[in-house]
């Protein structure tokens, strides 16, 4: 079983850079990608993107492609998020979530990471 | 983008009862999609798969129907750790997006 764990919560000012991470333990990562989630305070999920582990290859929504960058690490099984100018609109919580597979899509999410809180505050 | 719609967005039942949510796609979506449960301050848990699937670990009161753009998330006999926030997902294009959710509250 492949577990997720997340980097602790982070308190920023609008525009300094931030990265946060994913740590996977348990089975291969061959086949694995990670997702990353946003959920503003009180609302719904969102998709970001999603990056596959064994080369690197990424996917993001259109709402986020430029403003994050999603990065990763096959050998000890980790994925990252990165913003290089924060804005208080970024203040919330992001999951990381892995689906296995070769592909990008029609798989489910079978592991969640514990969630970062991010609160970009002057 | 595929856009997701979720009814009821709330929902008032006691323990015991059977409920069930509706998810429809603004476009057909096959099988491809998922439903998830969160609990205040804590990650989504996987409930279904491919629609219908129930993941690992999953109580058998939980069930899934549906395909192309109407799905349905029925809980029987429902308990008190069933009381959470419902999430459908779609995975057959890219965004993948997911409804807006419904929270079962305890009537």
């Amino acid at each position: 079983e492949v577990q997720l764990v997340q980097s602790g919560g982070e308190v920023k000012q609008p525009g300094e850079s931030l990265t946060i991470s994913c740590e996977g333990s348990g089975n291969s990562f061959t086949t694995t990608w990670i997702n990353w989630v946003r959920q503003l305070p009180g609302k719904g999920l969102e998709w970001m993107g999603t990056i596959r582990l064994r080369d690197s290859y990424t996917r993001y929504s259109s709402s986020f492609e430029g403003h994050v960058i999603i990065s990763g690490d096959r050998s000890i099984g980790s994925a990252y998020l990165h913003w290089t100018s924060l804005e208080a609109s970024d203040t919330a919580l992001y999951f990381c979530a892995r689906h296995a597979g070769d592909y990008v899509l029609y798989s489910s999410y079978d592991s969640w990471g514990q969630g970062t809180l991010v609160t970009v505050s002057s | 983008d595929i856009q997701m719609t979720q009814s009821p967005s709330t929902l008032s039942a006691s323990v015991g009862a059977r409920v069930t949510i509706t998810c429809r796609s603004s476009e057909s979506i096959s099988s491809h999609l998922n439903w998830y449960q969160q609990k205040p301050g804590k990650a989504p848990d996987l409930l279904i798969s491919s629609a219908s699937y129930v993941a690992s670990g999953v109580p058998s009161r939980f069930s899934g129907g549906g395909s192309g753009t109407v799905f349905t998330l029925t809980i029987i006999n429902l308990q008190p750790e069933d009381f959470a926030i419902y999430y459908c997902q779609q995975a057959s294009s890219v965004p993948v997006t997911f409804g807006g959710g419904t929270k079962v509250e305890i009537k």
